[in-house]
């Protein structure tokens, strides 16, 4: 069945450096790849996306990357700050249905 | 433009008893997707709504139902409420048209004790 695989489950940085999270899709229909950022006792914040006719897409410090044929996309962070550090969650898009499958999510921590 | 509200942010339930959720969509928004979140299963769809009509169902028991009104706002409710359902229960809006981004509320925390 769909399934979106996610890696690291946790992920230490240091101040200013870069943090990367993975995610695999099964689906090859999948066209739509948004990514969530939880805070601690909140909902998750759509934070960036990525739809399948484009390769990559960045914001600010913030860029995701897809690569339709390995079925992978990533979420780079630069120049990473304490205010980063929160859960973050994959997402792909089930083809032909409104229903999103969501990665195990990543803990980011950014250490000052 | 205020974001997507979902009240109660906190409720406390005992077992077999049942309980309605609230969530009210972004001003426009005709979408509104539920999902449970826990520790174990991460987050998972339960039903997707779109001008009153139901058009996806996630894998819950159909103790899990919901409905949508003509304003957009959704509820979903659970009956005969089971430990196992203490989640954090997600509402997300959309406009409802493909590949168009979803925003979530801040939740409802479900315990049952």
């Amino acid at each position: 069945g769909e399934n979106v695989e996610q890696h690291p489950s946790t992920l230490s940085v240091q101040e200013g450096d870069s943090a990367v999270i993975k995610c695999t899709y099964s689906d090859s229909a999948s066209n739509y790849f948004p990514w969530y950022k939880q805070e601690l006792g909140k909902g998750p914040q759509l934070i960036i996306d990525i739809r399948s006719n484009v390769g990559e897409k960045k914001d600010q410090r913030i860029a995701v990357t897809l690569n339709k044929t390995a079925k992978h996309f990533s979420l780079h962070i630069t120049e990473t700050q304490p205010e980063d550090s929160a859960v973050y969650f994959c997402a792909a898009l089930l083809p032909g249905t409104y229903k999103y499958i969501f990665g195990t999510g990543t803990r980011l921590k950014v250490l000052a | 433009k205020a974001g997507v509200t979902q009240t109660p942010r906190y409720l406390i339930k005992t077992r077999g008893q049942q309980v309605t959720l609230s969530c009210s969509p972004i001003s426009g928004h005709r979408s509104v997707s539920w999902y449970q979140q826990t520790p174990g299963q991460g987050l998972q769809f339960l039903f997707e709504y779109f001008s009153e009509t139901q058009r996806n169902k996630g894998n819950f028991p159909g103790r899990f139902s919901g409905r949508q009104f003509s304003n957009s706002r959704s509820e979903m409710n659970v009956s005969t409420l089971e430990l196992g359902d203490s989640a954090l229960y997600l509402c997300a809006s959309s406009l409802g048209h493909p590949n168009t981004e979803a925003f979530f509320g801040q939740g409802t925390r479900l315990t049952v004790v």
